[in-house]
């Protein structure tokens, strides 16, 4: 079965940073594209980042180029995002998300973890 | 980017009745390698992660009821839900993966009438 689990989220001030990890298994890991995509309260979905199975290949959306730090460890199956700069409007559920082997649409999605950016 | 865009916002409909999910993409999302739309369905249930109902704009994931449908192409697509069940309250949204700065529609939440 596969299984994402976030962890790393919290309360942070405006201009903090904060990691977040995706523990990855019942996978192989190393196969597989990654993504984030976040979710502000009561808002809609938010595409973050992409990284290719290899961590050769790293895309981002325009609102975290700059701040946010996709990456990945395929020895320890996990997904990691670094954020920095972190702003009022960053608040969400942060969501770890594995493509499908065939396609670059989302086919697994871990339950998120909340990132509150607040003094 | 590539533009996606959901109508309506919100609908509500009759159990046992027909539901219909418009998505518009500012542009087209059929690759001319492979003839396929880059565009997924996602369902998100309150309190849950979304879950991927259909791919390639028609294909249903494994056990998704087959009250869902998937249709369109280029730019403009549909989720049908056949016959409502209680279970589908929910709100839809869609997604193209042919831009690699993957885009969602706003969503559009379902109820019952």
């Amino acid at each position: 079965e596969v299984q994402l689990v976030e962890s790393g989220g919290g309360l942070v001030q405006p201009g903090g940073s904060l990691r977040l990890s995706c523990a990855a298994s019942g996978f192989t890991f190393s196969n597989f594209a990654m993504n984030w995509v976040r979710q502000a309260p009561g808002k809609g979905l938010e595409w973050l980042s992409y990284i290719r199975s290899s961590g050769t290949t790293i895309y981002y959306a325009d609102s975290v180029r700059g701040r946010f730090t996709i990456s990945r460890d395929n020895a320890k199956n996990s997904l990691y995002l670094q954020m920095n700069s972190l702003r009022a409007e960053d608040t969400a559920v942060y969501y770890c998300v594995r493509e499908s082997g065939s396609g670059s649409y989302s086919q697994y999605w871990g339950q998120g973890t909340l990132v509150t950016v607040s003094s | 980017d590539i533009v996606m865009t959901q109508s309506p916002d919100s609908l509500a409909v009759s159990l046992g009745e027909r539901a219909t999910i418009n998505c518009k993409s500012s542009q087209s999302v059929l690759s001319s390698s492979n003839n396929k739309n880059f565009l997924a369905w996602y369902q998100q249930k309150p309190g849950q992660p979304p879950k991927l109902l259909i791919s390639w704009a028609s294909t249903r994931e494994s056990g998704v009821p087959d009250r869902f449908s998937g249709s369109g192409s280029r730019t403009d697509f549909t989720l049908t839900i056949s016959s409502l069940q209680a279970e589908d309250v929910a709100v839809y949204y869609c997604q193209q993966y042919y831009s690699t700065l993957y885009t969602f529609g706003q969503g559009t939440k379902l109820e019952i009438k």
